[in-house]
């Protein structure tokens, strides 16, 4: 069963568009994270939020935690070719144990 | 701080080998997690410690994996005998308390 489902789970764009992925659950999570990997790395923490309704900004990154906790998003504005990568959520159950969606690999075209 | 080590970076074994994957995790920090990653099935937790001692195991795929952590600065996680299946990449990632995940750069295992 996987608890955090990702979408899409692939998505290629221009560079300069905007794009929205999401994580969504029907649990609810005590806090939510979202990594990005590249080829041959491990995953590097961009995120955490911990309130419903938070949201966080990175730059050209927004990311928002749902009200309910049961649900985050990750808003890329003008992408560019650097933020290609495969984005996970993680949300936590409990002490430090995090679960992971399938993740989205986005790529992003000169 | 070198971040989260681990060793090899690629290991190619023939089946029924032993193998064995080695993590020196952030000075400091209190928890240890080793997860296994592929493309079918993305990012699996195997086990975690907490202070040394192993907290929860349930995703450890069958008896030929086993994992230690013998002090706060290094683990191990073992394969015997190794099998096609193993083939993944296997990540050790080190926190502290409730903060967010540090990840190794893996280790990539193919078995032959």
């Amino acid at each position: 069963t996987q608890l955090l489902e990702q979408s899409p789970q692939f998505l290629s764009i221009q560079e300069g568009e905007n794009l929205t992925v999401y994580c969504n659950s029907s649990s609810v999570f005590s806090s939510l994270q979202w990594y990005r990997q590249e080829p041959g790395e491990g995953p590097v923490l961009l995120v955490t939020v911990v309130t419903g309704g938070e949201v966080k900004k990175l730059k050209r990154l927004t990311f928002q935690f749902g009200d309910a906790r049961k649900d985050s998003s990750l808003h890329i504005t003008a992408a560019q070719p650097g933020d290609t990568g495969l984005y996970l959520c993680a949300g936590a159950k409990g002490a430090q144990k995090l679960v992971f969606g399938q993740g989205t690999r986005l790529t992003i075209n000169p | 701080d070198a971040g989260v080590i681990q060793s090899p970076r690629h290991e190619v074994t023939e089946m029924g080998q032993e193998v064995t994957l080695r993590c020196k995790p952030i000075s400091g920090h209190d928890y240890l997690f080793w997860y296994r990653q592929t493309m079918m099935r993305g990012l699996e937790l195997l086990i975690y410690f907490n202070n040394n001692v192993p907290i929860d195991d349930s995703g450890m795929p069958e008896d030929r994996f086993s994992a230690k952590m013998p002090n706060a600065s290094f683990s191990t996680l073992k394969i015997q005998p190794s099998e096609p299946r193993d083939s993944a990449v296997y990540f050790c990632a080190s926190s502290l308390h409730v903060a967010g995940y540090t990840f190794g750069s893996g280790t990539r295992l193919t078995v032959v």
